[in-house]
């Protein structure tokens, strides 16, 4: 089966440094990539996502590359905002049809905070 | 456009007691999830339905049931509920197969069993 391995938080952070959240997966096949957020109070919903290897998901300053051969979806950004506090899933989803297509796993959440 | 509605926001049931938590997308998707979030455990899926018609278990299905009611709608039913259903829990949906699509969540339903 799939799984994910999500660096764990909290993170705290000060306004504008460096953001990196690691990823890594085990997956059967060629599964497309996803990070999702969740602001407060909130369902999740899509940050980027990348469908092949060597492709960039970038969305609000995020960014993170498909590496097929460490198997990893790093979430980096350059600068934070107090406005990206929130938690962060990373979420590889299988492509195939059928059944397998639906073992949706996702990892366990990293908190961002960041403080003015 | 609503997106994925879920109803109710909150709920306190004792042991024991039933309960359906109601879900509706307005985006003419196919497929239709239901999830649970524990701290510390991400989401897990319950179960899912590919189309319309379909229902079948994902990670966390004891417990459950579902009904796919129509395109728009998927409900999920707690027959006896037990203290370690506590949790929220969040729909989704996907145009296609969540591999291809994004999923689109609801806001979630905050629910304690007491």
């Amino acid at each position: 089966g799939n799984s994910v391995t999500q660096m764990e938080g909290p993170v705290t952070l000060s306004e504008e440094a460096f953001l990196t959240i690691n990823c890594t997966y085990t997956a059967t096949g060629y599964p497309s990539l996803f990070w999702y957020v969740q602001y407060p109070g909130e369902g999740l919903q899509l940050l980027l996502k990348a469908t092949k290897a060597d492709d960039k998901g970038s969305n609000k300053g995020f960014e993170a590359t498909y590496r097929k051969e460490t198997t990893s979806f790093h979430l980096e950004k350059g600068s934070v905002q107090v406005s990206d506090s929130a938690v962060y899933f990373c979420a590889p989803t299988p492509r195939d049809s059928g059944a397998g297509s639906y073992q949706l796993t996702f990892g366990k959440g990293t908190k961002l905070s960041v403080i003015p | 456009n609503a997106g994925v509605t879920q109803t109710p926001k909150f709920q306190v049931l004792k042991t024991g007691q039933s309960m359906t938590l109601q879900c509706a997308q307005d985006m003419n998707h196919n497929s239709m999830y239901w999830y649970r979030q524990d701290p510390g455990m991400g989401l897990r899926l319950i179960y899912y339905s590919a189309s319309e018609g379909t229902t079948d278990k994902g990670e966390v299905p004891n417990g459950y049931n579902v009904s796919r009611l129509n395109k728009r709608e998927f409900s999920l039913r707690l027959e006896s509920a037990a203290p370690s259903q506590t949790s929220v829990y969040f729909c989704a949906s996907t145009r296609g197969l969540a591999g291809s699509d994004e999923q689109f969540f609801g806001p979630g339903t905050r629910l304690t069993v007491l």
